[in-house]
């Protein structure tokens, strides 16, 4: 079945640093790319998507790209602030499906 | 962006008690709506969808007499956990669907089953 991997937290990173958290995913066709992210105490938030191959979400800084050649969608930031500190999920939904496969979350911590 | 709330936050009940789990959208109206399930260090397992005005659609592996789900209103999806034990202890998440595309997370409901 559908599934995807992101990187095992957490990350420590100072502020101003640059952030890459990987997410690899496995499924057939062409599914639909997402980041959510989720802040203390808060539901989780679409950060950014891509819909098909080659397409590059972003969103406060934080950019994605669908390849599909490596069926991977790393996140990135080219300098984080504090205010970034959260659960980062990488998540797919299927072609024909409505609800979303997630990975098992990332946890960023960013000190100033 | 739309807000969708859950109450209770937090619960604590004992072992062969029911605890019941209301996920509002509080500005928008949702046809469907998704219940997760998280463990610790776990990433977000879809428990079931529920269609307002009719029955729940249930994931592989879920008891669908354990974990009632009635989607009375537009707004308003219910999660019962019958007769709790330990091993339901988790984190719940509910989202409502806007679009295809779009769906708004709740904060989620710790439940302690003790």
């Amino acid at each position: 079945g559908d599934s995807v991997t992101q990187m095992e937290g957490p990350v420590t990173l100072s502020e101003e640093a640059f952030l890459t958290i990987n997410c690899t995913y496995t499924a057939t066709g062409y599914p639909s790319l997402f980041w959510y992210v989720q802040y203390p105490g808060e539901g989780l938030q679409l950060l950014l998507k891509a819909t098909k191959a080659d397409d590059k979400g972003s969103n406060k800084g934080f950019e994605a790209t669908y390849r599909k050649e490596t069926t991977s969608f790393h996140l990135e930031k080219g300098s984080v602030q504090v205010s970034d500190s959260a659960v980062y999920f990488c998540a797919l939904r299927d072609q024909a499906g409505t609800a979303l496969i997630f990975g098992k979350g990332t946890t960023l911590s960013v000190s100033s | 962006g739309a807000v969708v709330s859950q109450h209770p936050s937090r619960v604590i009940c004992k072992s062969g008690t029911s605890v019941k789990i209301e996920c509002r959208s509080l500005d928008f109206q949702a046809t469907t709506m998704f219940w997760y399930r998280q463990f610790p260090k776990q990433s977000l397992m879809l428990m079931a969808t529920s269609n307002e005005g009719s029955k729940a659609t249930y994931e592989q592996g879920v008891e669908k007499d354990k974990f009632l789900i009635n989607h009375a209103s537009l707004t308003l999806s219910t999660l019962t956990v019958t007769s709790a034990h330990p091993e339901d202890s988790s984190f719940y998440i509910c989202s409502a669907r806007v679009s295809r595309e779009t769906q708004y997370f709740g904060p989620g409901t710790r439940l302690l089953v003790l």
